[in-house]
């Protein structure tokens, strides 16, 4: 069983469209993430939640925005996609605050291409 | 703010040898914990091991170790018996320590790219 599942793992899409990934966790963990990771294979976070609560909003455009509809998953929407936005996405999660001592376990991630 | 340096931004290494990836870390922080995530070419992300700021004790799983200097802010990984396997990408990354109910963040190095040659 997959910990942390995303869908899809691969997308390619034309600039302008909107698209979603979806994220679900079955570890019951109460904190999930997104996670981009750009063409220089840099890791950097973007979202955070805690119980369905916004925790930490990095400086993301908002063309990104997360929901999570409950605890056990947390899905990104992309509005007006530019070339600039391609990227594996990570979605994770954790027990509580990973910064409490908990790990953060990652999700294989969403492959977007945006042509 | 934290940074991660990751001064390799590649390596390789004979089967069956040992390797040590580098990582610095910059912060004004004394509780943390720092951690080495794997990176294979499937893209999954996979921890590889972590440790407490607050342990003397270096962490140790398996083949992997590393070798934690709290006062010089360094955390290197050492691979021992390197396996084809271990060929990846790895990430060094930092978490400060927050209150329970709180969320921080992973901050990552930009990565080394270990092969691992038969």
């Amino acid at each position: 069983d997959t910990a942390v599942s995303q869908t899809p793992k691969y997308l390619v899409t034309q600039m302008g469209n909107d698209k979603s990934i979806k994220c679900e966790q079955n570890l019951g963990h109460d904190t999930m993430y997104w996670y981009k990771q750009d063409s220089k294979k840099f890791l950097k976070i973007m979202f955070s939640y805690n119980n369905k609560e916004l925790i930490i909003n990095e400086t993301v455009p908002n063309r990104f925005s997360p929901k999570s509809p409950d605890k056990a998953h947390l899905n990104l929407h992309i509005n007006s996609l530019e070339l600039g936005d391609s990227a594996v996405y990570f979605c994770a999660s954790s027990q509580d605050s990973a910064g409490f001592g908990n790990t953060i376990y990652f999700g294989e991630g969403s492959w977007l291409t945006v042509v | 703010a934290q940074t991660v340096t990751q001064s390799q931004p590649e390596m390789s290494v004979q089967e069956a040898e040992t390797v040590t990836l580098s990582c610095t870390y910059d912060t004004s922080e004394n509780n943390y914990y720092l951690f080495w995530y794997k990176q294979p070419p499937s893209r999954q992300m996979i921890l590889v091991i972590r440790q407490e700021a607050y342990k003397q004790q270096n962490a140790t799983e398996n083949r992997f170790s590393v070798n934690f200097q709290k006062a010089a802010k360094s955390f290197s990984l050492k691979i021992s018996d390197s396996q084809l396997g271990d060929t990846a990408m790895y990430f060094c990354a930092f978490m400060k320590h927050v209150p329970q109910g709180g969320s921080e963040k992973l901050v990552f190095g930009k990565g080394t790219k270990l092969t691992v040659n038969p």
